[in-house]
């Protein structure tokens, strides 16, 4: 039990369409991380909120998008999904600047897209 | 583009049996750091290795971090079937990981 919780768990869109994941992290966790984890493959990083604010993006485009709330929960959005957008989807929590390193992931959303 | 390349992709050991598990880069980490994975699940955190020739245990899970920061092993002795599951090394920036290509682990009894 991480205390971070995602969802939906699964679900499947057709290309084109858009998508909202959510995340809810500890309380305090005052930065979040979402990654993307294709079949068989190490999860790839998409982008970190820190209080709000994005705070780094990996090798994604414009369409993935994210917000972070004030009450600890985040959302990553997909505009305009492609078939290659089917993956596990990860969100990650922690606290910076607090004592030691250690980050959170929830269990993931699964994303299908036919 | 910091990588980071593990080996092997895929093991398939009976329960008992030792195995190791490498983690390699061309690139300086500053700490790494060693998940594992198990289906339907995220990544959970099993150690964080930050010096240079640091060794790290954890019951029978042995970490050893390279003496220039740029590769990492993973030494499990007398595996068990509960140790199946995906192993992946980390490394980066705080929640900023790039993820190693995994290596994954089957224990049979």
């Amino acid at each position: 039990e991480t205390g971070v919780t995602q969802s939906p768990t699964h679900l499947i869109k057709t290309r084109g369409q858009q998508v909202t994941l959510r995340c809810s992290s500890q309380s305090g966790h005052n930065t979040v991380s979402w990654y993307q984890q294709a079949l068989g493959q190490g999860p790839q990083f998409i982008f970190q909120y820190y209080r709000e604010e994005e705070n780094g993006r990996g090798n994604f485009p414009p369409r993935f998008s994210g917000l972070q709330f004030p009450n600890y929960s985040s959302e990553l959005n997909v505009n305009a999904l492609e078939l290659d957008d089917s993956a596990l989807y990860l969100c990650a929590s922690g606290r910076q600047g607090g004592k030691g390193d250690t980050i959170y992931f929830g269990e993931g959303s699964w994303l299908t897209v036919v | 583009t910091q990588l980071l390349e593990q080996s092997p992709q895929f093991l398939s050991i009976q329960e008992g049996e030792n195995l190791t598990v490498y983690c390699n880069s061309s690139s300086v980490f500053s700490s790494l750091q060693w998940y594992r994975q198990e289906p339907g699940e995220g990544p959970v955190l099993l150690v964080t290795v930050v010096t240079g020739g640091e060794v790290k245990k954890l019951k029978r899970l042995t970490f050893q971090f390279g003496d220039a920061r740029k590769d990492s092993s993973l030494h499990i002795t007398a595996a068990q079937p509960g140790d199946t599951g995906l192993y992946l090394c980390a490394g980066g920036g705080f929640q900023k990981l790039v993820f190693g290509t995994g290596t994954r682990l089957l224990v049979s009894p």
